[in-house]
């Protein structure tokens, strides 16, 4: 089974930080770019950031608001995406999910999500 | 950046009714556009992508439309599973963007 499972969240003051994981199985891990999506509650999705493959470089992008703040990382050998939060802000609490391309490392929709971890950031 | 607008935000439908929903693009992103269902407590499930194919296992009621920036999600006949939030996703130019969504409810 094709599968995606996030872990790592929970409560961090501000400023503090968070390392998020994504453990991947049932498919070539090491072909597929992985993204990082994040919902604050009740509203929408909020692309935050992904790592390519390999075959480019392992490259990253962010979105603005978390860029310098969040790092993607990922091990091939253990099938596992990374999400390292720092300098953390309240508007950074949401419910963070993984995710992958459709289509590998190319761009597409995304097919396969992980059932999400909550990261609280309050005093 | 391309803003993503759905409309209406939210959509009274009846069991059984047609429900249409919108999605236009600030500018045009061709048919890289996908359409994710999402309930309560659960992840988004991916429904339609490069604007009208039907993902893996999804029901023949679900249809999409549209290219360059007017998208739409047809749903042909609400069954009681279908209502929840609807999002668009363009994934043809960075960053990749979400519309707000919309939400079918029942009537």
């Amino acid at each position: 089974e094709v599968q995606l499972v996030e872990s790592g969240g929970g409560l961090v003051q501000p400023g503090g930080s968070l390392k998020l994981s994504c453990a991947a199985s049932g498919f070539t891990f090491s072909d597929s770019a992985m993204h990082w999506v994040r919902q604050a509650s009740g509203k929408g999705l909020e692309w935050v950031g992904r790592i390519r493959s390999n075959a480019y470089s392992y490259a990253t992008a962010y979105t603005a608001s978390v860029k310098g703040r969040f790092t993607i990382s990922r091990d091939d050998s253990k099938n596992t995406a990374y999400l390292q939060m720092n300098s953390l802000k309240t508007e950074d609490t949401a419910v963070y999910y993984c995710t992958r391309y459709r289509g590998g490392d190319s761009y597409d929709a995304f097919d396969i999500w992980g059932q999400g971890t909550m990261v609280t950031v309050s005093s | 950046e391309i803003v993503m607008t759905q409309s209406p935000a939210t959509l009274s439908v009846s069991p059984g009714e047609r429900a249409t929903l919108s999605c236009r693009a600030s500018q045009s992103v061709s048919s890289d556009l996908a359409w994710y269902q999402q309930k309560p407590g659960q992840a988004p499930r991916l429904l339609i992508y490069g604007a009208s194919t039907r993902a893996t296992g999804i029901p023949a009621r679900f249809s999409g439309s549209g290219s360059g920036t007017e998208f739409t999600l047809t749903i042909s006949s609400l069954q009681s599973e279908d209502f929840a939030v609807y999002y668009c996703q363009q994934y043809n130019i960075w960053p990749l963007t979400f519309g707000g969504g919309t939400k079918v409810e029942v009537k």
